[in-house]
């Protein structure tokens, strides 16, 4: 079935580093891809999207790219900030049953020091 | 407009106790889901409903039970608590029929059940 792979975490970064989170799925077709972004003691939030290959979903100087010949969403970002600590979810839309449900991987955790 | 909204926030429950967790969303939604979060394991799917009047399996449903009450509210149900269904609990909702919407989430139920 539909699966994601997230690197395991946990990710300790210093103000102003670069982060990268990888991300692999195995799907059927090209499925939607998200990041989604939770911030402690609250639900999930979209950060960013990419509905077919080469699309960049951005958002909050986050980034990723729907890389379909690695089957990639790896998300980046030039300069995290202490309140980018949050843990990250990347997810993809399984069509898989019939109805459109979300797989996600299970989450790194990112933490930033200033 | 509050979104996706879910009560209670915490509740502490006996092995064998019963109790509906609520849900609703005012964003004229036809999908919502129920997703539990453990450690390590990501969100995973228990139930989900992709229009008013239809349930369906997710990935752990056992223990659970739903109801789409109309097309604003989709409740969970644990008949029987045991410590096995300690978690956080997840109601999301998704607008559209088709593929690669987001889905919306609300703020998380916390259970323990001792």
């Amino acid at each position: 079935g539909d699966s994601v792979t997230q690197m395991e975490g946990p990710v300790t970064l210093s103000e102003e580093a670069f982060l990268t989170i990888n991300c692999t799925y195995t799907a059927t077709g090209y499925p939607s891809l998200f990041w989604y972004v939770q911030y402690p003691g609250e639900g999930l939030q979209l950060l960013l999207k990419a509905t077919k290959a080469d699309d960049k979903g951005s958002n909050k100087g986050f980034e990723a790219t729907y890389r379909k010949e690695t089957t990639s969403f790896h998300l980046e970002k030039g300069s995290v900030q202490v309140s980018d600590s949050a843990v990250y979810f990347c997810a993809l839309a399984s069509t898989q049953g019939g109805s459109e449900k979300l797989v996600f991987g299970k989450g790194t955790k990112l933490t930033v020091n200033p | 407009n509050a979104g996706v909204t879910q009560t209670p926030k915490f509740q502490v429950l006996k092995t064998g106790q019963s109790m509906t967790l609520q849900c609703a969303q005012d964003m004229n939604h036809n999908s919502m889901y129920w997703y539990r979060q453990d450690p390590g394991m990501g969100l995973r799917l228990i139930y989900y409903s992709a229009s008013e009047g239809t349930t369906d399996k997710g990935e752990v449903p056992n223990g659970y039970n739903v109801s789409r009450l109309n097309k604003r509210e989709f409740s969970l149900r644990l008949e029987s608590a045991a410590p096995s269904q300690t978690s956080v609990y997840f109601c999301a909702s998704r607008s559209q029929r088709g593929i690669g919407y987001e889905q919306y989430f609300g703020p998380g139920t916390r259970l323990t059940v001792t």
